[in-house]
């Protein structure tokens, strides 16, 4: 039972490069989201998943695009990256909305 | 959608000392979560408790829903304690909402 898995741990991007940073939860959870960690900022909403094939978009969604095609994954696509997204992003899952939440261990994307 | 705002923001201690961290949220909660981040990034699930109190080890939160507030108790310190506490709280259709957290640093 590896709980939630990001990948990668580290990325440095050019700027308007695209990628995805991948999630992935083995706990058949229905929830799932993603955050941002800026310093002194704590750690912000970027998108939400409340079960396979629904998303939605929670405080800082400029950017960033998301899919749940499977109950077990929740890849978080940069577009077209900026300087501006450098930060740690963590992917998160629960049960339900308001269940315990379980973090990832953070994928630090630098963005030059 | 709801605030939750945490206190003190920094803290030092020397290694055995007790301390207590506040966290006070702006509207009634369905849930709420206190994690610790360690000094590697992770975060580390402490405590999830809607109400009352809970106690694991040196730890110990107590929620008080209809006063909004949620206090994390440390106790005899140690340096491996420290790092940055959050609270997270779940309210209405909103997902976890954090606060800015509160970073502790413990001295031998």
């Amino acid at each position: 039972n590896a709980g939630v898995t990001q990948t990668p741990k580290f990325q440095v991007l050019k700027t308007g490069q695209s990628m995805t940073l991948q999630c992935a939860q083995d706990m058949n959870h229905e929830y799932m989201s993603w955050y941002r960690q800026d310093p002194g900022m704590g750690l912000r909403l970027i998108h939400y998943s409340v079960g396979a094939g629904i998303t939605d978009q929670g405080e800082v969604p400029n950017g960033y695009n998301v899919s749940r095609s499977t109950t077990e994954d929740f890849p978080l696509r940069l577009l077209s990256a900026a300087p501006s997204q450098t930060s740690v992003y963590f992917c998160a899952s629960s049960y339900f909305r308001d269940s315990e939440a379980f973090f990832g261990q953070g994928t630090r994307l630098t963005v030059v | 959608g709801i605030q939750v705002e945490q206190s003190p923001p920094d803290l030092i201690l020397q290694e055995g000392a007790n301390s207590t961290l506040r966290c006070n949220f702006s509207d009634s909660v369905n849930n709420l979560q206190w994690f610790h981040q360690n000094p590697w990034g992770q975060l580390i699930n402490l405590f999830y408790i809607p109400s009352g109190t809970k106690q694991n080890g040196r730890l110990s939160a107590t929620t008080v829903a209809t006063e909004r507030y949620s206090l994390l108790y440390i106790s005899s310190s140690q340096t491996t304690d420290s790092g940055v506490y959050f609270c997270a709280a779940y309210s209405g259709n909103t997902p976890l909402v954090f606060g800015k957290g509160t970073r502790l640093s413990v001295i031998a």
